[in-house]
């Protein structure tokens, strides 16, 4: 099974900031085989992120996605409020696992 | 517009059956596996195991490997989830997901249910 450690548990952080979410691998992802999920309380999760680096429909491109192998970052350029929640990552290059998330609080 | 709809919440006691559904609409639903996510109060998201509508091909967690069921009616785009002998630990809400390319059981979800809350009482 892969392993996903996402870091760091909360980032504290100020409307308009740079959020840099990390997401490390326990083995290498075949073909990047990463997504990253954005969920808010009470609400399902959003797919932000496949593929490592190609967004979604309608994801803005202040958000942005890289890395191969084990090391992957998420980046939010310029954060508004409708950004602060819960980010996840997941790699289907194997049999499914997610990261434990990371939390983006308002600071 | 293309969705998943799931049934609502279930208030149970330990040992009682359950079964869950997932109803999709919008879209093809033979064509896209449909992946089931645990999320316990307050944690974070597993991976349970998703299913083809088009042949109920089935691939699960080995975390979740004998302890639910999935199964999928076409003729009603709906798929399920199935508990036999519900435990307090089977607490959670439950998602359904739709993959994103469609044809991997392998894949990313584009498209969401509003999930299932299962309370489960000893």
């Amino acid at each position: 099974e892969i392993v996903l450690t996402q870091s760091p548990g909360t980032l504290s952080l100020s409307p308009g900031e740079r959020a840099t979410l990390s997401c490390r691998a326990s083995q290498s992802i075949p073909s990047n085989y990463l997504a990253w999920y954005q969920q808010k309380p009470g609400q399902a999760p959003r797919l932000l992120i496949y593929g490592a680096s190609s967004r979604a429909p309608d994801i803005p491109d202040r958000i942005s996605g890289s890395g191969s192998g084990t090391e992957f970052t998420l980046i939010i350029s310029r954060l508004k409020p409708e950004d602060f929640a819960v980010y996840y990552c997941q790699q289907y290059g194997g049999s499914p696992t997610f990261g434990q998330g990371t939390k983006v609080e308002v600071k | 517009e293309v969705q998943l709809v799931q049934s609502g919440a279930e208030v149970k006691k330990s040992g009682e059956s359950l079964k869950i559904s997932c109803e999709g609409s919008g879209y093809n639903f033979m064509s896209f596996w449909i992946g089931w996510v645990r999320q316990m109060p307050g944690k974070g998201l597993e991976w349970m195991g998703v299913i083809s509508p088009a042949d109920s091909d089935t691939r699960y967690s080995p975390s979740f490997q004998g302890q639910v069921t999935f199964s999928a009616d076409k003729s009603v785009s709906t798929a399920y989830l199935q508990w036999s002998s519900l435990k307090p630990s089977d607490t959670a809400m439950y998602f359904c997901a739709r993959s994103f390319s469609g044809s991997y059981p392998n894949d990313a979800f584009d498209v969401w249910g509003q999930g299932t809350m299962v309370i489960v009482s000893s």
